[in-house]
């Protein structure tokens, strides 16, 4: 069972470009995180959202955690080649030991 | 500033064989947990820990085995190897309700 879908899977553009990647979810969870991670290294943390319509900005990017708490987005203005990654979204529960759940990523690729 | 350290990086093994993947941290934190990651398949949970002493399954937990003697460690145990066991191991840990520390990960191939 796919708790979290990421949109798109797949993402190549060009330095500059602007983009957003898709997190959703037909549960509730108590917070979201949002992790970066690089070839041959683990995720990193990006930003944890945890109140529903929270938006936090980190430099260029730009997250929004949805009025439901079931949904998030990730936007990245004038995006870099540094920006190139694997991006996962993952959910917790506080009920649940919390435990994450994790999305299955969406690669990007930022061209100079 | 170790954080998450897993050993070994790489490991071949034989189908039937056993091995341990070792994982240990240093920031006192009480839950661990053990994913493999797949492509196109994001991270999955095999099992985890809320403490020593304490373990429970995850979403993919057959073919393995974990134990948590102290706070510090929490290595994952294959029996006996099978190639879709083939995967990338990572090992995480964090407070109670907080976001996962993760270690570099364990490359394994099952021939």
């Amino acid at each position: 069972t796919q708790l979290l879908k990421q949109s798109p899977q797949f993402l190549s553009i060009q330095e500059g470009e602007n983009l957003t990647v898709y997190c959703n979810s037909s549960s509730v969870f108590s917070s979201l995180q949002w992790y970066r991670q690089e070839p041959g290294e683990g995720p990193v943390l990006l930003v944890t959202v945890v109140t529903g319509g929270e938006v936090k900005k980190l430099k260029r990017l730009t997250f929004q955690f949805g009025d439901a708490r079931k949904d998030s987005s990730l936007h990245i203005t004038a995006a870099q080649p540094g920006d190139t990654g694997l991006y996962l979204c993952a959910g917790a529960h506080y009920t649940n030991a919390g435990k994450s759940t994790f999305g299955d990523g969406t690669t990007l690729t930022v061209k100079p | 500033n170790a954080g998450v350290t897993q050993t070994p990086k790489f490991q071949v093994l034989k189908t039937g064989q056993s091995m341990t993947l070792q994982c240990a941290q240093d920031m006192n934190h009480e839950y661990m947990s053990w994913y493999r990651q797949d492509p196109g398949m994001g991270l999955r949970l095999i099992h985890y820990s809320v403490g020593a002493g304490i373990t429970d399954q995850g979403e993919v937990p057959n073919g393995y085995n974990v134990s948590r003697s102290t706070t510090e460690d929490f290595p994952l145990r294959l029996l006996s190897a099978a190639p879709s066991q083939t995967s990338v191991y990572f090992c995480a840990s964090s407070f109670p309700n907080s976001p996962l520390h993760f270690g570099n990960g364990t490359r394994l191939t099952v021939t």
